[in-house]
């Protein structure tokens, strides 16, 4: 049962264009949202985060949107570059926990086109 | 200020057998959570230590088993190792509770092959 889901495995831009990852989530519990960059031989570094009461968050070049009715996320990269390119994971938590246990997505691998 | 570290870098192991992997949390962070990487998809919790005692499981069967240690560091130990097992496995570590704490900041992983 995949609970955050990341349906598009791989995307190409060119750099200075938008860079657009989407992200759907089922567990309607869920109240926290983060985005996660990987570069091979390297843990997850977190990138950007939402909670569940808004629906924008801005940092920089990068932007997340949350829409809690369709259950759906995504994150804007404006303008790309070639050094965003990695593997882009979603990931969620259920507050209810107490833990901060994250869920992930399968991931969206990103590349960036000089 | 160093990150989270994990040793070893990588680990091959045949069927059957037993490994530890180790795990340093961020300098004041008291929460280890480990994580099972398979390729291609994203990472699975497989349990947190907070407190030198398991505060949440994942899916996971007991032949995954941890520790949390005094100083925080935490290990985790995989018994009867199956190929399935073959995976990155990343720590990650997160400030007390009471501060905010979803994100958590992993190390580099372990990578363990069962051949």
């Amino acid at each position: 049962d995949q609970q955050v889901k990341q349906n598009s495995p791989s995307l190409s831009v060119q750099e200075g264009r938008i860079s657009i990852l989407n992200c759907d989530y089922t567990n309607s519990m869920f109240d926290y949202f983060l985005w996660y960059k990987k570069y091979p031989a390297e843990g997850p570094t977190f990138l950007i985060s939402i909670s569940s009461i808004k629906d924008k968050n801005e940092d920089g070049r990068f932007t997340v949107f949350l829409n809690k009715s369709a259950k759906h996320l995504s994150l804007h990269i404006v303008p790309s570059q070639p050094g965003d390119s990695a593997v882009y994971f979603c990931a969620a938590s259920d507050g209810s926990s107490n833990t901060g246990k994250l869920i992930f997505g399968q991931g969206t691998t990103l590349q960036v086109k000089p | 200020d160093a990150g989270v570290t994990q040793s070893p870098t990588h680990l091959i192991k045949t069927r059957g057998q037993q490994v530890t992997l180790r795990c340093s949390p961020k300098s004041g962070h008291d929460t280890v959570s480990w994580y099972q990487q398979a390729l291609g998809q994203g990472p699975q919790f497989i349990f947190q230590y907070y407190e030198e005692e398991e505060r949440q499981r994942g899916n996971f069967p007991d032949r995954f088993s941890g520790h949390q240690f005094p100083n925080y560091s935490s290990e985790l130990n995989v018994n009867a190792l199956l190929l399935g097992d073959s995976a990155l496995y990343l720590c990650a570590s997160s400030p007390a509770r009471g501060a905010f704490n979803n994100e958590q900041f992993f190390g580099p992983g372990t990578r363990l092959t069962v051949l």
